[in-house]
């Protein structure tokens, strides 16, 4: 079965820390993109990747890092200068790069922060 | 960026249809309308999109005002399992590089049995 898969689905790390999410694709698709959802909130933006080794930060970028050595894979490195990183990250993707074509998200991962 | 304007909450009862409205008063003439879905902890999942005429697909029908600066989803027999956020966007893909969409708080569907 194609699809986004992300690992694990629940992450518990002490304050200081970093911390790696995976997301993984067999979609073979160009463009993949992480969102961070708080309680009750609609998805904000972190970063995004167009294309292999190439990636642009989104909306709230700061306390994050992210790499995209190889097309199926886009793992969100969540550092301790993040200030509240407990929330639950989903990763998405999308076939091209123009905005036409629809994002498959994957389950997410909730990090929980202490 | 075009924002669209949705209710924060709607109910519905099992097996009846339902209508989710969408205001876009600001939308541009190569935007689409696009139409998410997000059920309790998991990720969005697209539902169905389209430009200027009603669009149906097995999910969903989408109907856009003729002068488009509004949308309704429209579940035709709601389920339990229909209960869910509903995310209405603009996307323009004749824009240049990425657009920077943001999901807002979409209208979270309840649906009763």
């Amino acid at each position: 079965d194609g699809g986004i898969t992300q690992s694990p689905k629940y992450l518990f790390r002490k304050e200081g820390q970093n911390v790696t999410l995976s997301c993984e694709q067999n979609l073979n698709h160009d463009a993949m993109y992480w969102y961070r959802q708080d309680p009750g909130q609609g998805l904000r933006l972190i970063y995004y990747s167009q294309i292999v080794n190439d990636f642009q930060k989104g909306d709230i970028a700061e306390g994050y890092s992210v790499s995209r050595e190889k097309k199926e894979s886009f793992p969100l490195t969540v550092t301790s200068a993040q200030k509240n990183p407990t929330a639950f990250y989903l990763c998405a993707s999308s076939i091209g790069q123009t905005n036409s074509y629809e994002q498959y998200f994957g389950p997410g991962t909730r990090l929980t922060v202490t | 960026d075009a924002k669209t304007t949705q209710p924060n909450s709607m109910e519905s009862n099992e097996e009846e249809p339902v209508h989710l409205p969408c205001n876009h008063s600001t939308i541009s003439g190569t935007d689409y309308i696009h139409w998410y879905r997000q059920l309790p902890s998991q990720g969005p999942e697209y539902v169905i999109h389209g430009l200027t005429s009603n669009v149906n697909n097995r999910m969903a029908s989408l109907a856009i005002a003729e002068d488009r600066k509004s949308s309704t989803l429209i579940l035709h027999r709601a389920t339990l399992r229909d209960a869910a956020v509903y995310y209405c966007i603009l996307r323009d893909p004749h824009s240049g590089g990425y657009q920077k969409v943001t999901f807002g708080t979409g209208t979270k569907l309840q649906v009763i049995p």
